[in-house]
């Protein structure tokens, strides 16, 4: 059963903590997102990569989130230092694309749950 | 960037009427995919309709790509389909734009 796994489920960190939230793409997904969801901006694009590569990060504040694959099986969200307006709800979300051909179809992880105090 | 539209925002039903939601875009797409966030906060693909019409089981989803729509319907509705249900569309790139969704409850 194929599926896109993340880790934490749920995170409670302090403000000014290191969050690292880790992702495993479906194996043979060449693309990787991350997407954010809040009450106030409901579901956007933070970052994704194709081939490990970063492909567009515009939606990520640059100044505290990081976004890495350090391997195909694996993709890192980090935020440091971390602040209550990060609190939300963090999807990774895989898919297989060759530009210009074919499906384009996103699948999505559980979510982690972030909460900043 | 492209704009997503849903609607209604809030839907009530008995158990057992169907419903069509709707989804309007700005501008071409090569991806639009339907998803029910389920009270548990996943996301549940649905629908992977670019274009044409699919179906199933219950639920059954049209794209009208050349008037830039899309609609979702539930038949007989059950209290399990309660949740969020959203449109996401992507143009040329692959980056998904989410709608604001149509919150679901189905009541018995």
């Amino acid at each position: 059963d194929a599926r896109v796994t993340q880790t934490p489920r749920h995170k409670v960190t302090e403000m000014g903590q290191e969050v690292t939230m880790r992702c495993q793409p479906i194996l043979g997904h060449n693309t990787v997102f991350w997407y954010r969801q809040t009450m106030m901006q409901g579901l956007e694009l933070l970052a994704y990569f194709r081939n490990r590569a970063p492909l567009d990060d515009s939606g990520m504040p640059k100044d505290r989130f990081s976004a890495e694959m350090p391997d195909a099986t694996l993709a890192t969200l980090k935020i440091q230092p971390s602040e209550p307006r990060d609190s939300a709800v963090y999807f990774c979300a895989s898919g297989f694309r060759v530009p210009g051909q074919g499906r384009n179809e996103q699948f999505f992880g559980p979510g982690t749950r972030l909460t900043v105090l | 960037g492209i704009q997503v539209e849903q609607s209604p925002p809030d839907l009530i039903l008995q158990e057992g009427a169907n419903s069509t939601l709707r989804c309007n875009f700005s501008d071409s797409v090569n991806n639009l995919q339907w998803f029910h966030q389920n009270p548990w906060g996943q996301l549940i693909n649905l629908f992977y309709i670019p274009s044409g019409t699919k179906q199933n089981g219950r639920l059954s989803a049209t794209t009208v790509a050349t008037e830039r729509y899309s609609l979702l319907y539930i038949s007989s509705s059950q209290t399990t389909d309660s949740g969020v249900y959203f449109c996401a569309v992507a143009g040329t790139a692959s980056k998904l734009t989410f709608g604001t969704g149509t919150r679901l409850q189905v009541t018995l």
